[in-house]
């Protein structure tokens, strides 16, 4: 299984709701990572997981919650959004934490905050 | 922090036509990638390069570690290549750093 699996594909929430973003991978990969894509915009970092330990929060705001549960998953919760943050968020794992190895991504899921 | 730089941002050309995109990084890397992103899809890593050349299929990806570029060529092209090719450089515990990517379009 070469899969990294992101639900929902699509996710249309309005700024008071709380949702969730789930990713998981069966690779035994080590990393995750969370990534926001605008249109016609390359992805932009916002979160590293390392062995299930948050490694890297690039300055994203408190109202997008990273949750790590175990090895496997990998969560974004949502809480107070802006219609700014619609987006694609894409998820993506490799095997080392330290060196990297080949990124597999998620086919992300694409969010609209009313 | 790394600038990874690609050109040309967009490419039109005929199927069947040689096609070479650019990628030059500032800093020296551990691993540069390939990726590729189709329109409103998700990301598909086409190659990971630490040094040389690899091929697969009508994919070539070369890096110049001393020169820190990297080139990625499609041979024989074919409209179903049309699709976004982003460079990034880093990994790991770091993330990636991205280029803006090219816009590639293969016309029948």
């Amino acid at each position: 299984d070469t899969e990294v699996t992101q639900t929902p594909k699509h996710l249309v929430m309005g700024m008071t709701n709380k949702k969730s973003l789930k990713c998981e991978q069966h690779m035994g990969h080590r990393a995750m990572y969370w990534y926001k894509q605008k249109a016609k915009k390359p992805p932009e970092l916002m979160f590293v997981y390392s062995y299930e330990k948050l490694s890297i929060n690039e300055s994203v705001p408190s109202r997008f919650s990273p949750e790590c549960p175990n090895s496997s998953l990998l969560n974004l919760h949502l809480h107070a959004l802006q219609p700014e943050d619609s987006a694609l968020y894409l998820c993506a794992s490799s095997q080392g934490a330290g060196g990297g190895g080949e990124l597999f991504f998620g086919e992300g899921s694409r969010l609209t905050v009313l | 922090k790394n600038e990874v730089e690609q050109s040309p941002q967009n490419l039109t050309a005929q199927e069947g036509e040689f096609i070479t995109i650019n990628c030059s990084y500032s800093v020296g890397i551990s691993a540069l990638h390939w990726l590729q992103q189709h329109p409103g899809g998700g990301i598909v890593s086409l190659f990971m390069l630490s040094s040389g050349k690899k091929k697969h299929g009508r994919l070539i990806a070369t890096i110049n570690i001393q020169e820190k570029h990297s080139s990625l060529h499609i041979t024989a092209s074919h409209p179903r290549d049309s699709a976004v090719y982003i460079c990034a450089v880093g990994g790991g515990a770091d993330g990636l750093t991205f280029g803006k990517g090219t816009h590639l379009i293969i016309q029948p």
